[in-house]
């Protein structure tokens, strides 16, 4: 069955840098568009960043941009969150999500994925 | 944007809940779908997708969800509320260009 692991969360310092894997299995990763989703304690959901299946196109929420980076190695089944100049209120948990692939059919049934996230606390 | 509405929703068991969620473009994309969805997060759980292009139930959704709407407004309904609908919704519209999620800010849903 599918499954979606987060790892690298943990406690850094404001202007520290931070890498986020997410390894998945169970499904053809190198076919599916993937997506960071952060939620700050206590706070709603908010997507943070995409990536296409070959990796070719990323997009990224106005508050990282310039500071995150999203990347994948499809022979390996992962998914990366390059973070730096990291600031407090980049802390939350940090979830890890898969999107439908990329050339999907309108008409099909693409259930979606979700790891059980990584915590990343930015504290001094 | 997307806005969502009540934010926080007391029920008491056996009644109805609606969720309203209200997005400030048209959700219609080019391939002629309507990316809406509605997910569900449980105290302490990850979000689970509950209904996808508007009104489809995913695998395993009891059919008290039910979704409904079109172009900016949706609803979100759960027929006769349980103890396990506890928990937090989200509406969410997804686009493929950009590649990007839109989050609505979500309602609480707790046991009047």
């Amino acid at each position: 069955q599918v499954q979606v692991v987060e790892s690298g969360g943990g406690v850094v310092r404001p202007g520290r840098s931070l890498r986020l894997s997410c390894v998945v299995s169970g499904f053809t990763f190198r076919s599916y568009d993937m997506h960071w989703v952060r939620q700050a304690p206590g706070k709603g959901l908010e997507w943070v960043a995409s990536i296409w299946f070959d990796g070719s196109n990323e997009n990224y929420v106005d508050s990282v941009k310039g500071r995150f980076s999203i990347s994948r190695d499809n022979s390996n089944n992962t998914l990366y969150l390059q973070m730096s100049s990291l600031r407090v209120d980049d802390t939350a948990v940090y979830y890890c999500a898969r999107d439908t692939p990329h050339y999907y059919d309108p008409s099909g049934y693409y259930p979606t994925s979700w790891g059980q996230g990584t915590l990343v606390t930015v504290s001094s | 944007v997307m806005t969502q509405s009540p934010l926080s929703l007391p029920v008491a068991l056996g009644q109805p809940a609606s969720i309203s969620c209200k997005s400030s473009q048209s959700l219609v994309y080019s391939d002629e779908n309507t990316h809406l969805n509605w997910f569900q997060q449980r105290p302490g759980q990850s979000p689970r997708r509950l209904i996808y292009k508007v009104s489809k139930r995913d695998s395993g959704v009891p059919d008290r969800f039910s979704g409904s709407g079109s172009g900016t407004d949706f609803t979100l309904k759960i027929s006769r509320v349980e103890a396990e609908d506890v928990g937090i919704y989200y509406c969410m519209q997804g686009t493929h260009w950009p590649l990007a999620w839109t989050f609505g800010q979500g309602t609480k849903v707790e046991i009047k």
